[in-house]
């Protein structure tokens, strides 16, 4: 069974950072792409980045371009996104999904509130 | 951006009936390899989303054969033959032709 589990979310204050992880089992984690969204209420479901297989390429929406960095390590099984600079708008519950002609599986996401 | 519009946004339905939701794409979705990138994903309350259909309309694993996607270029549609209790839920579409891959606003089923 495909398991993805995300954690790392939590409340930071504006400009301040944070890092999520995600656990991947049930699946061979190194052959697949694997993208980050996330989901508000002002926003709905924004697609963020997602990253090769191999970790040589990666893609940004506008919007986190800059302040957020996608990675993995196929040893662990994981999956990482550095959050940095970080904006009340960046408020959302964040869901690791492997992708896979579209996202496929999502993990049950980890709420990141901005605020001071 | 591909901007993805559904209709409508809010679907009364009576269980045992069928349903049917539209989703338009501001661009063609066909993609220099000759497919085409349109999902459905259904999330009922309290879940995360869970995909139905990919690249238009080839259902996703466990997906029961009332859901059924269809479409091409720019017009899609989601048809549910029968409504059961279980797919109350909001269901949004989302193309995966063009970067950055954009979902629609979404569309609230529930049973009158």
């Amino acid at each position: 069974e495909v398991q993805l589990v995300e954690s790392g979310g939590g409340l930071v204050q504006p400009g301040g950072s944070l890092r999520l992880s995600c656990g991947a089992s049930g699946f061979t984690f190194s052959r697949f792409w694997m993208i980050w969204v996330r989901q508000s209420p002002g926003r709905g479901l924004e697609l963020l980045s997602n990253i090769k297989p191999d970790g040589s390429e990666k893609y940004y929406v506008d919007s986190v371009k800059g302040r957020f960095t996608i990675s993995r390590d196929n040893a662990k099984n994981s999956l990482y996104l550095q959050m940095n600079s970080l904006r009340a708008e960046d408020t959302a519950v964040y869901y690791c999904v492997r992708d896979n002609w579209g996202p496929e599986y999502w993990g049950q996401g980890t709420l990141v509130t901005v605020s001071s | 951006d591909v901007v993805m519009t559904q209709s409508p946004l809010s679907l009364p339905v009576t269980l045992g009936q069928p349903a049917s939701i539209s989703c338009r794409s501001s661009h063609s979705l066909v993609h220099s390899d000759g497919n085409t990138y349109l999902n459905w994903f259904q999330q009922r309350p309290g879940q995360s989303p869970r995909r139905l259909i990919y690249k238009i309309s080839i259902r996703g694993s466990g997906v029961p054969d009332r859901f059924s996607g269809s479409g091409s270029g720019t017009d899609f549609t989601l048809k549910i033959s029968r409504v059961e209790a279980e797919d109350v839920g909001v269901y949004y579409c989302m193309q995966g032709t063009h970067w950055p891959r954009t979902f629609g606003q979404g569309t609230k089923v529930e049973i009158k």
